[in-house]
């Protein structure tokens, strides 16, 4: 399957640990996205790289936050010292442009739950 | 301003059409697309529209867009359990210097098809 990955697909820790999920995108993507989707809600921007670097965050990143992606493949999503309100579904796309189309392909997403 | 709005709820019979519909205000929303996401799933890539078609259909989907009251629709026909999911409703607008193109999501459709 050559679809994006996500690991763990769920995670429960408590309120003051930290959390690293990881996203595999698919291998020819140059773009890879960062999304939050809370209950009964769509997906939230977070963040976005090209390749390697880290182009854009959003304000709903606090300084928590902090995501990789070394070498342009996989990327990270660190959130330190988790509070209750992190408690989400943290989704990652692909993409890879072509002209002004871009159509973004999900993983099936890690679901956190902060007690 | 962005905000995609979509309807809460829809119930259909099987073999019923249904008619999702969603509204936008970014009138340089260059692609929308409609993602369906089945309960603990990421979103699965349906279709797509360029802001320069009216119509598009892809078997059993239709896809009408009506730039001048910026209105999306999605139209499934011959409904089947299998289509009971959420449908979520995104535009995609190339923002900033970077060219970022997250998807600016609604809150979700929920279709729920009845046998």
């Amino acid at each position: 399957d050559t679809g994006v990955s996500q690991n763990p697909r769920h995670k429960i820790t408590k309120r003051g640990q930290n959390v690293t999920f990881r996203c595999d995108p698919i291998s020819e993507h140059n773009r890879l996205y960062w999304y939050r989707q809370t209950l009964g809600q769509g997906p939230e921007f977070l963040t976005y790289f090209q390749n390697e670097a880290q182009l854009e965050k959003s304000r709903l990143l606090s300084d928590r936050f902090s995501a990789e992606r070394p070498k342009g493949s996989f990327s990270t999503l660190e959130i330190q010292r988790t509070e209750q309100g992190d408690s989400a579904m943290y989704l990652c796309a692909s993409s890879q442009t072509r002209g002004q189309k871009e159509t973004q392909y999900f993983g099936p997403g890690t679901r956190l739950l902060v007690l | 301003g962005e905000d995609v709005e979509q309807s809460l709820f829809l119930s259909v019979r099987e073999g019923d059409s249904s008619v999702i519909n969603c509204t936008y205000t970014d009138s340089s929303s260059t692609y929308l697309y409609w993602y369906k996401q089945e309960p603990g799933a990421g979103l699965q890539l349906l279709t797509y529209i360029f802001s320069n078609m009216d119509m598009k259909q892809d078997q059993r989907l239709t896809v009408l867009l009506n730039k001048k009251d910026k209105h999306l629709s999605l139209r499934i026909a011959d409904t089947q359990t299998g289509d009971s999911a959420i449908y979520f409703c995104a535009e995609s607008i190339a923002r900033g210097d970077t060219g970022r193109r997250a998807l600016t999501f609604g809150s979700g459709t929920r279709l729920q098809v009845q046998p």
